[in-house]
């Protein structure tokens, strides 16, 4: 059964800085490309990073370029979410998302529970 | 990438059947054959119902369907069933490793 377990999400002050991680289990970590994707409070689906199955090519939406940075482990299962200089708008519920294949074309096709993150001052 | 449009709602009696449009350009919905939709109950995990316009993932039942004609894709649920009540979303690949999703339509079974 596949699992994404992401952590890390909590309250943090405008200009501020938080790192998500993801643990990945019932599925070959290495063989997919992830994706993380945010959902503000009572708001629809954004996607804002993905990174290649090997973790050499990384991408991003506009909203987060230059200031959120994505990597994974595949040693340890694990995906992450740099974010820094944090804005009010960055407030959403963070999924860590695996993509379906190995592509970079590839959708979504499991996501975890979600980490929340508030920024406030 | 500015997100693809939806309707707001969408609503149908036990075993009929509601469609929901999600329009975008050229650049995202036409231009590629990767176009995905998304269930998602309240306070949930979205969950893949069809990806590449009208592929079914293992266990989603044919009751769900997709497909595409321009730059608007659609998903049809047939036979709707009390559990269908839930907000869905597209999805579509937009080229340069970019996606963008639609704005999410809430469907009730009356």
């Amino acid at each position: 059964e596949v699992q994404l377990v992401a952590s890390g999400g909590a309250v943090v002050q405008p200009g501020g800085s938080l790192r998500l991680s993801c643990a990945a289990s019932g599925f070959t970590f290495n063989d997919y490309v992830m994706h993380w994707v945010r959902q503000a409070p009572g708001e629809g689906l954004e996607w804002i990073s993905l990174i290649s199955w090997g973790g050499g090519s990384t991408y991003y939406a506009d909203s987060v370029k230059g200031r959120f940075t994505i990597s994974r482990d595949n040693n340890k299962n694990s995906l992450y979410l740099q974010m820094n200089s944090l804005r009010a708008e960055d407030t959403a519920l963070y999924y860590c998302v695996k993509g379906r294949t190995s592509s970079t074309t590839s959708c979504f096709d499991y996501w975890g529970q979600g980490t929340l993150v508030t920024v406030s001052s | 990438q500015s997100a693809l449009t939806q309707p707001p709602s969408a609503s149908g009696s036990p075993g009929q059947s509601v469609t929901i449009s999600c329009t975008g350009t050229s650049s995202d919905v036409g231009g590629y054959e990767y176009v995905s939709w998304y269930q998602q109950h309240a306070g949930k995990a979205p969950k893949l119902m069809i990806y590449e316009v009208t592929k079914r993932p293992s266990g989603v039942p044919d009751r769900f369907s997709g497909s595409k004609s321009g730059n608007t894709a659609s998903l049809t649920v047939s036979g709707l069933q009390a559990e269908d009540e839930a907000d869905y979303y597209c999805s579509s690949y937009a080229g340069s490793n970019d996606y963008v999703f639609g704005t999410g339509t809430k469907v009730t079974v009356l």
